[in-house]
Order: structure tokens, then C-alpha cells, then sequence
């Protein structure tokens, strides 16, 4: 059972270039979530996904855009990357509104370094 | 807006020692989930410890528990007989039963001293 894939792990993008991650998980999720990390800052939401066909924006949308692509997928999108988006990415994934665990499951990250 | 505060940014612990991690949060809500994440240096993010608010029980987990006090808004880690695996970076995180968001602490890293 895979649970939440991400990729590329690593990436590294020059100032102005574009670039897009990839999120698939195969638990029957209905939510969908990404988050970036930032040293000192914890977890902060970008964007996410209640269901499919439905987005929202999070706290720090600004410079991203995000494709719930189906049910299982959830793209995050770099239009023009910029030194200030250098971060560690995680998807992440849970059951939705109603789930008594409530949990929400990541997938392992991907490091972006923008020069 | 709901806030999750962990004021701890590092701390330490000898080998089978006993340590606890403190969290707290703001909300209006009466309803809703607590966690602890634990992420060691692969950057995986794993569940430690759930809590719900409706249950008075305080959870645990094998070594680790968890002391809610749902009047103080206060939702702390013990890890007991710590281990040198148990080394890692802690997120305390919160949700709403009616809201799809988590929110995330600052993270508190523990270092186990042989």
C-alpha cells in the first residue's frame, strides 16, 4: 500500500522557471492538502481540496496554483518560481468531514531549491 | 482564526528518560481533533497520537501519552523510557470536526543523549 506518493523528491529551478508536483494517493481519500515547511515555521497550508472538483486556497496561496486532477490526484503548480518559494512540499491526504480517526496521511516531501 | 503554539523549539532528553513537549491552541470550537506528528530526519511526516476532544480519556499510545486539558486549551507529549529513535522533530497539530484544514505548530526538535 503506497498511501501518498510525491514527486520529484528533490528539485532544483532557476528564478522565473516553472515546474509542477505531483501528488497521487490510493487510500479512497476525499481530501487533499499541500503544505510547505519552512524552518521555524512549521506547517503551512497552501492549498487544498475537500473533494474532488473543489479547491480553496490556505494561508500562503499566493504564487501557486493547484489541479485536482481526480480523485486520487493533486498537482501543485510554480508558474514562476522565485527564491522565496524554496521550501520542503508535502501533499498530504485524510478521509474528509465525518471521519471519526481524522488523521491526515503525507506523502515524503519534496525538497525545491530555487536559485 | 485558530492558532496552534508550541513554545519549546528544541529540547532534550537523556536515554530512557521521560520528556514532555508542550502545545497549545486557540479556538472557539468545541468540537475537534488533536494530533501529534512526528518527523524524523527522512522528513516523513508519521501520526503519533490522536486525541479527541469530546473524550476526557487522555490518549496513549505504547510510550507516549498525552495530557489535554480541554478548559486550559493546553495538549502536551510524554514520551517515557525514551528511545535514540525517538529523536526527531515533533509538530503538534489541530482541526475542527466541521473544517477540512489542519494547523500546525512551530515544531519542537528533540535531541536523546546516550
Amino acid at each position: 500500500n503506497a498511501g501518498v506518493t510525491q514527486t520529484p523528491k528533490f528539485q532544483v529551478l532557476k528564478t522565473g522557471q516553472s515546474m509542477t508536483l505531483q501528488c497521487a494517493q490510493d487510500m479512497n481519500h476525499n481530501s487533499m492538502y499541500w503544505y510547505r515547511q519552512d524552518p521555524g515555521m512549521g506547517l503551512r497550508l497552501i492549498y487544498y481540496s475537500a473533494s474532488e472538483g473543489t479547491t480553496d486556497k490556505g494561508e500562503v496561496p499566493n504564487g501557486y496554483n493547484v489541479s485536482r486532477l481526480n480523485k486520487r490526484e493533486f498537482s501543485l503548480r510554480l508558474e514562476s518560481a522565485a527564491p522565496s518559494q524554496t521550501s520542503v512540499y508535502f501533499c498530504a491526504s485524510s478521509r474528509g468531514i465525518g471521519d471519526l480517526r481524522a488523521e491526515a496521511f503525507f506523502g515524503q516531501g519534496t525538497r525545491l531549491t530555487v536559485v | 482564526a485558530q492558532t496552534v503554539t508550541q513554545s519549546q523549539p528544541e529540547m532534550s532528553v537523556q536515554e530512557a528518560e521521560t520528556v514532555t513537549l508542550s502545545c497549545t491552541y486557540d479556538t472557539s470550537e468545541s468540537d475537534y481533533y488533536l494530533f501529534w506528528y512526528k518527523q524524523p530526519p527522512s522528513r516523513q511526516m508519521i501520526l503519533v497520537i490522536r486525541q479527541e476532544a469530546y473524550k476526557q480519556q487522555n490518549a496513549t499510545e505504547n510510550r507516549f501519552s498525552v495530557n489535554f486539558q480541554k478548559a486550559a486549551k493546553s495538549f502536551s507529549l510524554k514520551i517515557s523510557d525514551s528511545q535514540l529513535g525517538d529523536a526527531a522533530m515533533y509538530f503538534c497539530a489541530y482541526r475542527s470536526s466541521g473544517t477540512y484544514k489542519y494547523i500546525f505548530g512551530t515544531g519542537t526538535r528533540l535531541k536523546v543523549l546516550a
